[in-house]
């Protein structure tokens, strides 16, 4: 069975342009995570997706982030325009059933570096 | 709000020893959930072991244990028998239910491990 996959692997991109980040869950799972960990920092959760509804999006750091779940499969996160601090890793996670504490499954991240 | 922290940013063993990582946590919840995740360079965090808050019962996962004080909201992870290829990135994490299973991450320690 495929992980969770996460293209691209890594972006550079310059100030003020636009990069979507992609996250393929494990198939089945309902549940799709986002995290970003910046500059050695702690990974920050951005937002959860039950299906195709945003659950919570409490962590999104402002509206340059566009996240989207269209049909409840895969899932972009859209930065537009990119600013320096958004530089760090993308993580997307999966799981299967809301309700009961369950096993998050992790992509191998997104290295976003902005210029 | 719920923090972790981890207060060891790196950490060295020596193989076949045993090394502790120190992770504490703050919540008023009381129904919560916690986690070890090990990230390898350049691959996917996976779950090493978790531990329900409820139970008293110390988790055991092969040569990784844990000690869980609620009272200390202290969730230290032990690594018995060090092998080469624990060598990773270490992050504790908490979640509760309410918060649909979101993940607060503590720091991470990074574990060197000497042939």
């Amino acid at each position: 069975e495929a992980g969770v996959t996460q293209f691209p692997s890594h972006s550079v991109i310059e100030k003020g342009q636009t990069v979507t980040l992609r996250c393929d869950p494990i198939s089945g799972h309902d549940n799709l995570y986002w995290y970003r960990r910046v500059m050695g920092k702690e990974i920050k959760f951005l937002l959860h997706f039950v299906k195709e509804s945003k659950q919570d999006e409490s962590g999104m750091p402002n509206n340059r982030f566009l996240a989207e779940r269209t049909g409840g499969t895969y899932s972009t996160l859209k930065v537009q325009p990119a600013e320096l601090e958004d530089s760090g890793v993308y993580f997307c996670a999966s799981s299967q059933v809301l309700g009961i504490v369950t096993e998050q499954f992790f992509g191998p991240g997104t290295r976003l570096t902005v210029l | 709000a719920q923090t972790v922290t981890q207060s060891q940013p790196e950490m060295s063993v020596q193989e076949a020893e045993t090394v502790t990582l120190s992770c504490t946590y703050d919540t008023s919840e009381s129904d919560y959930y916690l986690f070890w995740y090990k990230q390898p360079p350049s691959r996917q965090m996976i779950l090493v072991i978790r531990q329900e808050a409820y139970k008293q019962q110390n988790a055991t996962e092969n040569r990784f244990s844990v000690n869980f004080q609620k009272a200390a909201k202290s969730f230290s992870l032990k690594i018995s028998d060090s092998q080469l290829g624990d060598a990773a990135m270490y992050f504790c994490a908490y979640n509760f239910k309410a918060a649909g299973n979101k993940l607060t991450f503590g720091g991470g320690t990074r574990v060197l491990v000497k042939p």
